[in-house]
């Protein structure tokens, strides 16, 4: 079956510092790949669509200069948040579309639980 | 936009019974509604999906209905077991769009 990787699978930071998110589609090309966030008891709140070779596009409320998304690849999405704070603590998950058939269910990765101190 | 409620949000069966979670969609126009099952720590999992041109689909203990005229879809696991133990979450997708609609997740407890 489709697997989407995501690593690391924890990471803790301190304020102000960046971390960067890596999500692979591992046996499956993916022109989309999207990033959610996903709070205790929660569920997952879409932040941004991911294109592979163009901008993503970023739910509303969601500050693009604060989650940097890049699309490099057809197999690998980053997110990358930049000057960290504790309200960044969360736990940030991928998911992946493959590019061939129109309605190919979507994959997710394992998640990134982010803890900034 | 689409707006997927779920319920209930919180379910307890003794194990071997059924459990059953509901969930409706606001948008005619969703025609792909995928059920995911979440483990403490990890990501969603794909468990069953349907498609809005089937009313019924069955894979072994899990089972999903669709209603498409009063919107509303359901997930069906039978003979429950404690690896059942989870929170499942329903969603709705159009299949020209991209964004995945949640609803706000059950969690399920199997009681041994």
């Amino acid at each position: 079956g489709a697997v989407v990787s995501q690593h690391p699978s924890w990471v803790i930071c301190k304020s102000g510092t960046s971390v960067k998110i890596e999500c692979r589609s591992l046996d499956f090309q993916a022109t989309t790949m999207f990033w959610y966030r996903q709070f205790p008891k929660q569920s997952l709140m879409l932040m941004a669509t991911s294109n592979e070779g163009s901008k993503a596009t970023y739910e509303q409320g969601v500050e693009k200069d604060k989650f940097l998304i890049n699309h490099a690849s057809l197999t690998l999405s980053t997110l990358t948040v930049t000057s960290a704070h504790p309200e960044d603590s969360s736990f940030y998950i991928c998911s992946a579309r493959p590019t061939f058939g129109a309605d190919s269910p979507l994959h997710f990765g394992n998640g990134t639980r982010l803890t900034v101190t | 936009g689409e707006n997927v409620e779920q319920h209930p949000s919180t379910l307890s069966v003794q194990e071997g019974d059924s459990a059953v979670i509901k969930c409706t969609y606001s948008d005619s126009a969703s025609n792909y509604f995928p059920w995911y099952k979440q483990e403490l720590g990890k990501g969603p999992q794909l468990i069953i999906d349907i498609r809005s041109n089937v009313g019924e689909k069955k894979d072994q203990r899990i089972a999903v209905t669709l209603n498409k005229t009063a919107k509303h879809f359901s997930l069906h696991i039978t003979e429950t077991q404690p690896e059942d133990s989870a929170v499942y979450f329903c969603a709705a997708i159009k299949a020209a769009g991209n964004k995945l609609t949640f609803g706000g997740g059950t969690r399920v407890l199997v009681k041994p």
